[in-house]
């Protein structure tokens, strides 16, 4: 039993390139979310989804796109990196909305130069 | 706004007690949060509060007071394991959470 797998774990991008983190669930979550976390900031949510189909905006949506076409897998994009999304990303899924434990992913260190 | 409030970093002694406080202030309040996170891992679930009150799960407790806005974690017989920051969150009146800064929990030998 996997539980919340994201890839890739590590990423270097130059500015202006895209990639995409992918985030795979195996515990039938319905809501799945993006975070990103900076050293002395809390977890920002940057968007999330509360099933196969739906996407939502979160509190930092900009510069990033996400598509949740199974159940099992939420992607996040981002199109043309730039310096201010160097982070670390964490994929978290749960069975309903904000009152239900989160189970997070092991996180994925993107650096952009 | 909303914000959540929590000390940076704190210091113990293993086999100590350390209370690390959280206080809030947010539009509604559907519930409180406490997970663990150590370094360079994923954030894991340790309390949930929805009721005023202290909840005991062996070592680690969690205290609210949802008229003051205030909640404790409190942890007894520290352990070296016990190193890790700690997160407080607070599920709002659109059950989204809010997430405080976290607090980095050193424990010294």
């Amino acid at each position: 039993n996997a539980g919340v797998t994201q890839t890739p774990k590590f990423r270097v991008l130059k500015t202006g390139q895209s990639m995409t983190l992918l985030c795979a669930q195996d515990m039938n979550h319905e809501y799945m979310y993006w975070y990103r976390q900076d050293p002395g900031m809390g977890l920002r949510l940057i968007h999330y989804s509360v099933g196969e189909g739906t996407t939502a905006k979160g509190e930092v949506p900009d510069g990033y796109n996400v598509s949740r076409l199974k159940k099992q897998n939420f992607l996040l994009g981002l199109e043309s990196a730039a310096p201010s999304q160097t982070s670390v990303y964490f994929c978290a899924g749960s069975r309903g909305s904000g009152a239900n434990v989160l189970t997070f992913g092991a996180g994925s260190r993107l650096t952009v130069l | 706004g909303q914000n959540i409030d929590q000390p940076t970093e704190m210091t113990a002694t293993e086999g100590a007690i350390v209370q690390i406080n959280c206080t809030y202030q947010t539009s509604g309040f559907n519930g409180l949060f406490w997970y663990q996170q150590h370094a360079g891992e994923a954030p894991t679930f340790l309390s949930y509060n929805v009721l005023d009150g202290l909840e005991e799960k062996g070592r680690f407790s969690s205290f609210l007071s949802r008229s003051k806005g205030y909640s404790y974690l409190l942890l007894k017989e520290l352990q070296m394991k016990d190193s890790a920051s700690y997160l407080c969150a607070v599920v709002d009146s659109n059950y989204q959470l809010i997430w405080g800064a976290g607090t980095k929990l050193i424990i010294k030998p």
